[in-house]
């Protein structure tokens, strides 16, 4: 199985703030890596997928980059809604498997 | 838009069965992969299985096989999670999921989720 290790496990920031994530695979994966955000509660919602795009509705403030084993993960200015979780997902190979999740805090 | 209604969870005793379902709308089901995902608070998002759009294709992780199997009625726009021999670590929130294809990718709408509790 693909091994996906993401960092940090949590973050505090404030509004305002750039925040990166990052997310490291256990082998290339190329560029099949999404980005999913999780608030209390609900279910995951992708917000980037093949590692840079945004999904549609997404806003811009959101972005991904990398390819191979290295994946970041930016928010540009952090706003109150955005205080989530934030995990990283691949599906180069079955079984998809995802990163241990970023806690964002105030 | 795109809806996935979850239902069957509840709390059973370790070794029995329980069946989950998830009702789909808003979209052409049998067009579409379907995907089981569950969370628990220790170990996180797990991909559990995957159906794809016509049902010829059906993939496990490892720590279900042989006790789960993932169905779908296309006739019904529904997909079911068969969970047989089940575990206290089978503890979860169980999402389902509409693949973005045919179901080689991934997931990207989720339902609400259902809870299995396997406690004595």
């Amino acid at each position: 199985d693909i091994q996906m290790t993401q960092s940090p496990s949590s973050l505090s920031a404030s509004v305002g703030d750039r925040v990166t994530i990052t997310c490291q695979a256990s082998q290339a994966i190329g560029h099949y890596l999404n980005w999913y955000q999780q608030k209390p509660g609900k279910a995951p919602k992708l917000l980037i997928y093949d590692a840079s795009n945004l999904e549609t509705g997404v806003p811009s403030r959101f972005s991904g980059s990398g390819s191979g084993t290295d994946f970041t993960f930016t928010i540009s200015s952090l706003q109150p809604e955005d205080f989530a979780t934030f995990y990283c997902q691949q599906y180069d190979d079955l079984p998809l498997t995802f990163g241990g999740g970023t806690k964002l805090e105030i | 838009q795109v809806q996935l209604v979850e239902s069957g969870g509840g709390v059973v005793q370790p070794g029995r069965s329980l069946r989950l379902s998830c009702a789909a709308s808003g979209f052409t089901f049998n067009n579409y992969g379907m995907h089981w995902v569950r969370q628990t608070p220790g170990k996180g998002l797990e991909w559990v299985a995957v159906i794809w759009f016509d049902g010829n294709n059906k993939y496990y992780t490892d720590s279900v096989k042989g006790r789960f199997t993932i169905s779908r009625d296309n006739s019904k726009n529904t997909s079911y999670l068969q969970m047989n021999s089940l575990r206290v670590d089978d503890t979860a929130v169980y999402y389902c999921a509409r693949d973005l294809s045919s179901g080689s990718y991934y997931p990207i709408h989720w339902g609400q989720g259902t809870l299995v509790t396997v406690s004595s």
